[in-house]
């Protein structure tokens, strides 16, 4: 049993276009998160989600919009994207929001032609 | 703002040699420390973590940090390099509601 699941893996697609990524966690958390790993690797979080309450929304472009509906799924949502908008995003979760270990998922790796 | 900065992108030893990779935090409270490793194509995989019980930690696969205030490190260390132990390692420090990443080290282990 895959204990935090996205998919797709794997994203091929223009410039301009909308696309979705979708990530459950089957641990019983309270928080999840999205986090973009670049091409150097350094990952940011981008947002956090307790029992479907947005807590954290970092500097990021109104083009990405999160949706939990409900606190075992932390979906993401991208339009209009862009050649910078390419890099890998993990979903990730945690038992609450006190700072406890992340459960990450396998990653989505968006590239935007 | 608590963050954490590791010294070094890369890190190169030999099999068998001993590994050190190196982590220093910024935190005004006692912070909660935690150690990852990443295989290619593969999400982050918790190897150890500092929650302020024991300052010396164990974690998987042979590794081990030891947590120093008054050095604001947490440095990761293993005795002897495998080859499977080729990944990317970052080292991480739990905020109020989310969790600040160092820029990663990529270990290198040479036959």
């Amino acid at each position: 049993d895959t204990a935090v699941s996205q998919t797709p893996k794997y994203l091929v697609t223009q410039m301009g276009n909308d696309k979705s990524i979708k990530c459950e966690q089957n641990l019983g958390h309270d928080t999840m998160y999205w986090y973009k790993q670049d091409s150097k690797k350094f990952l940011k979080i981008m947002f956090s989600y307790n029992n479907k309450e947005l807590i954290i929304n970092e500097t990021v472009p109104n083009r990405f919009s999160p949706k939990s509906p409900d606190k075992a799924h932390l979906n993401l949502h991208i339009n209009s994207l862009e050649l910078g908008d390419s890099a890998v995003y993990f979903c990730a979760s945690s038992q609450d929001a006190g700072g406890g270990e992340l459960f990450f998922g396998e990653g989505s790796r968006l590239t935007v032609l | 703002a608590q963050s954490v900065t590791q010294l070094g992108s890369h890190v190169s030893v030999s099999e068998g040699a001993l590994v050190l990779l190196r982590c220093n935090y910024s935190s005004s409270v006692p912070p909660y420390l935690f150690w990852y490793v990443q295989y290619p194509n593969q999400g982050l995989q918790l190897l150890l973590k500092y929650t302020s019980a024991a300052t010396l930690v164990k974690g998987i696969n042979g590794f081990e940090a030891e947590f120093k205030k008054s050095e604001t490190s947490f440095h990761l260390t293993k005795p002897s390099a495998h080859m499977s132990d080729a990944a990317e390692y970052f080292c991480a420090v739990s905020g109020a509601n989310d969790m600040r990443f160092g820029a990663g080290t990529r270990l290198t282990v040479k036959p």
